[in-house]
């Protein structure tokens, strides 16, 4: 199974100010077509998780701007330009490359 | 508006069976995968299984293989989840998703329910 692993666990941002999560697969997430099937996700508080970035880089309707995904090969990364308070939760990568999908262990983010 | 309400969730004892149901609406059900996930309390994401549109194809996490069983029915627009032979470390919070599959050809859920709990526990 590819194994994904998020750093930092917990981040503590002041409003207005950037924040950027790290994600690392186990393994090489191949390209196919061009592409690399890594996704990010937001769990709000009680809530179920919310589709954020899709295919690493494309923000899945209605995802504000600031949100914005990169990276290629095992490392890739989520960045929010300016957080807002809305912005509080958990998120998470997963990969669809192979089955069994796998998620990140989480990154809980929390306004200052 | 897509909507996915889970139900079916609850207490059960070791060794024991749960059904669980997603009703959907919103979209057209027949033409989506669906897939269930799941959330260990204070935990993160696992995946448990896939369904193709027409019920052809299904796909399961290694440690439910032979346990779990997951169907649809599309004339209700409602996926299952049947679940055997039930341990403690099943208690979670139980996700349906619907699927989507993107022009790149890689797929996701875009659409989560609420969750309904389940707890394996005597």
């Amino acid at each position: 199974d590819i194994v994904m692993t998020q750093t930092p666990l917990s981040l503590s941002v002041t409003p207005g100010q950037p924040a950027s999560i790290s994600c690392k697969s186990s393994q090489s997430l191949p390209q196919s077509r061009g592409e690399t099937y890594l996704y990010w996700f937001l769990q709000k508080s009680g809530q179920s998780p919310q589709l954020l970035i899709y295919d690493v880089s494309n923000r899945f309707s209605g995802v504000p701007d600031r949100f914005s995904g990169s990276g290629s090969g095992t490392d890739f990364t989520l960045k929010i330009s300016r957080v807002e308070a809305e912005d509080v939760g958990v998120y998470y990568c997963m990969q669809s490359t192979q089955l069994p999908w796998t998620f990140g262990q989480g990154t809980k983010v929390e306004i200052k | 508006e897509v909507q996915l309400v889970e139900s079916g969730g609850g207490l059960v004892q070791p060794g024991g069976s749960l059904r669980l149901s997603c009703a959907a609406s919103g979209f057209t059900f027949s033409n989506y995968w669906m897939s269930w996930v799941r959330q260990v309390p204070g935990r993160g994401l696992e995946w448990m299984a896939n369904i193709k549109e027409d019920g052809s194809v299904k796909y399961y996490l290694d440690s439910v293989k032979g346990r779990f069983t997951i169907s649809r029915d599309n004339a209700q627009d409602s996926v299952y989840l049947q679940m055997s032979s039930l341990r403690a470390e099943d208690t979670a919070v139980y996700y349906c998703a619907k699927i989507f599959y993107y022009r790149s050809g890689g797929y996701s859920p875009d659409y989560w329910g609420q969750g309904t709990v389940v707890t394996v526990s005597s």
